[in-house]
């Protein structure tokens, strides 16, 4: 079985630019969620959807949405970058969302923002 | 606001030798406490998940426990391989992970 799937694996963009990051869960997994990780810091929660609803926000400004389409992959959007959106985005797919479900993360997409 | 701390932040060991790496944490309220493993540039891979009611779990060569009162955890790595050298993570987990730094972990062959 396929396991998480990001796409792309690498991206640079320019300051001011949009960006969009793309995830594909386990398949059965209707919960998507998405972590940013600054390099030497550990991943901070930016949304959480489930069955295309948003579950969860972090503490984020609205430059960043998301939304999750109905086969349950998922968007993360964000618009006029900054030089500190440069991170490592890691998405993670679970069946369901609460205590009784493990997640899966995918191998993130590495943003570098010039 | 939960936050997560992971001590100590390097850790240089020889081969062979045993460890044990700190995570605390500041709200009980937790679902479960999750270690990952997190090589350069990569993603995270899960280690081990203890449940709230659980005290421990073990894998192999590791073994992890919870003291959930005193928002604590360890991850125990037996007999370390130069393979063990990465970034292990710890994560609270209530609606969202919340993570700490890592620990660094350079196993000197």
């Amino acid at each position: 079985d396929a396991g998480v799937t990001q796409s792309p694996t690498h991206l640079i963009k320019t300051r001011g630019q949009h960006v969009t990051l793309r995830c594909s869960p386990i398949s059965g997994h209707k919960s998507v969620s998405w972590y940013q990780q600054v390099l030497g810091q550990g991943p901070q929660f930016i949304f959480q959807y489930y069955e295309k609803e948003e579950r969860g926000r972090g503490n984020f400004p609205d430059r960043f949405s998301a939304r999750q389409f109905p086969n349950y992959s998922s968007e993360l959007n964000v618009n006029a970058l900054l030089l500190g959106d440069s991170a490592l985005y890691l998405c993670a797919s679970s069946l369901a969302t609460g205590a009784n479900y493990g997640y899966t993360f995918g191998s993130g997409t590495r943003l570098t923002v010039v | 606001k939960q936050e997560v701390t992971q001590i100590p932040a390097a850790l240089s060991v020889p081969e062979g030798e045993n460890l044990v790496l700190n995570c605390s944490f500041t709200d009980s309220a937790i679902y479960n406490l999750q270690w990952f493993r997190q090589d350069p540039g990569k993603g995270l891979t899960s280690l081990l998940l203890i449940q709230s009611s659980q005290r421990e779990q073990t894998s192999g060569r590791l073994n992890a426990s919870l003291d959930k009162s005193s928002g604590r955890s360890t991850l125990y790595i037996a007999a370390s391989q130069p393979g063990d050298s990465a970034t292990y993570l710890c994560a609270a987990q209530r609606n969202q992970f919340y993570f700490g730094t890592g620990t660094s972990l350079t196993v000197i062959p």
